[in-house]
């Protein structure tokens, strides 16, 4: 099946400094991917969908120069939080669907990143 | 964009037993997803059912769904300790297949 990785699985790091996370489809490519935040005990908010080659498109709420996006390639989708504080601690997950062939509808998500700023 | 209600919000049965869990929502969906999530992992996709669907089968899961309630159930019949995890309704009502997730079940089940 389709395999999503994420690396890296977990970051800690300081208040005011920047994290940068990849989502890389293993073995199939992926026009569209997706970044997910969950806190604690709670679901899943969709922040941004990254199309290749373009723009990400930002749920509302979601701040564009703080969460910067890039989908350079097929495989390769990056979010890096920028000047992360403490409040941006989450578990941050992509995902990506299938550009053709596959089962439509359906995404794959990668594993997941634990953000902890301290 | 619009946000499943599940419920129970937390589900403890014995091994052996059925898990019901049910997810309603507002709107009109192209489709919806059952996934799980394994306690601080990502999710697994389960099951799509579209909206001219009104049942499906995988294994031990029964997905149902009922546009006119706007509801759906995951059944997992003769539940394991493995299927302890939390599941979550996924609804996509829009271009994209951007999804929206449900509030999520909790699923204990104790061996």
């Amino acid at each position: 099946g389709a395999v999503v990785s994420q690396h890296p699985s977990r970051v800690i790091c300081k208040s005011g400094t920047s994290v940068k996370i990849e989502c890389r489809s293993l073995d199939f490519q992926a026009t569209t991917m997706f970044w997910y935040r969950q806190f604690p005990k709670q679901s899943l908010m969709l922040m941004a969908t990254s199309n290749e080659g373009s723009k990400a498109t930002y749920e509302q709420g979601v701040e564009k120069d703080k969460f910067l996006i890039n989908h350079a390639s097929l495989t390769l989708s990056t979010l890096t939080v920028t000047s992360a504080h403490p409040e941006d601690s989450s578990f941050y997950i992509c995902s990506a669907r299938e550009s053709s062939g596959g089962l439509p509808d359906t995404q794959y998500f990668g594993p997941g990143t634990r953000l902890t700023v301290l | 964009s619009q946000q499943g209600e599940e419920d129970p919000q937390a589900l403890s049965i014995q091994e052996g037993e059925n898990a019901t869990m049910n997810c309603s929502y507002k709107t009109s969906i192209n489709n919806l997803q059952w996934y799980r999530q394994n306690s601080g992992r990502g999710l697994v996709h389960l099951i799509l059912i579209r909206s001219n669907e009104r049942e499906k089968h995988s294994g031990r899961l029964r997905v149902t769904l009922d546009t006119s309630k706007k509801s759906s159930s995951l059944l997992i019949t003769a539940s394991r300790a493995a299927d302890t995890a939390s599941y979550f309704c996924a609804l996509n009502s829009g271009g994209y297949q951007k999804v929206t997730f449900g509030t999520g079940t909790k699923l204990q089940v104790i061996p």
